[in-house]
């Protein structure tokens, strides 16, 4: 059974990076067809997709973040990362790590972490 | 402002029929793109319930079926049980290059 677990800090200050880490557990995150994604929640609001990336390295960003968002993998530690760069409040949120199948979903997902903006 | 429309809410009495509307544009679902639906409890991340407009992943009862036409996709609910009791979200692709949800429906078990 794959697991996911995000990992990070829970409170960044305005116009600094935001940083998490995603592990993934179950199985090796090169195995089989998948992509990676990350999504993110604002408190009672609906889901927003961030990006994703392939365990090549190809990676594809939601055109309103691209400016700010780095995904990167790390194959032999068996996870993958976000970067937000110039964060603002807007960018508080729950983010949630998920196996992304491309054309038909995302199967597994994190518990989510919270990440609040403030000084 | 989400791409994708969802109702804010729908509700229903328990073994009821519910349905949730997800509509799109040519740019989306219009454009082929397949639709898949998530169920999110309280307090929890969402759960894949129906992918490729109309399949069911392993697990989920046959309770849940999905459906596409057009520019909109539909997800009904059977037998409705308080457990449903939940958010539910739609997503496709669209051709903005991006992944895109609708803005979810909750739904309440009277």
């Amino acid at each position: 059974q794959v697991q996911l677990q995000e990992s990070g800090p829970g409170l960044v200050k305005p116009s600094q990076t935001l940083s998490l880490t995603c592990t993934v557990s179950g199985g090796s995150i090169s195995s089989g067809s998948y992509y990676w994604s990350w999504i993110r929640q604002p408190a009672g609001k609906g889901l927003e997709w961030i990006g994703r990336i392939y365990t090549s390295g190809s990676t594809n960003y939601n055109p309103s973040l691209k400016s700010r968002v780095t995904i990167s993998v790390d194959t032999s530690k068996n996870q993958f990362s976000l970067k937000l760069s110039s964060v603002t409040a807007a960018d508080t949120a729950v983010y949630y790590c998920a196996r992304d199948l491309l054309t038909t979903g995302f199967d597994y997902w994190g518990q989510g972490t919270l990440v609040t903006v403030s000084s | 402002q989400s791409v994708l429309t969802q109702p804010p809410s729908v509700s229903g009495a328990p073994g009821q029929r519910v349905t949730i509307s997800c509509t799109g544009s040519s740019s989306n679902i219009g454009a082929g793109y397949d639709v898949h639906w998530y169920q999110q409890l309280p307090g929890t991340a969402p759960k894949l319930l129906i992918y490729g407009n109309s399949n069911r992943p392993s697990g989920v009862p046959d309770r849940f079926s999905g459906s596409k036409s057009g520019t909109s996709a539909s997800l009904a609910i059977t037998g409705l049980q308080a457990e449903d009791e939940a958010d539910y979200y739609c997503q496709s692709y669209d051709s903005s290059l991006s992944e895109v949800f609708g803005g979810g429906t909750k739904l309440t078990v009277l």
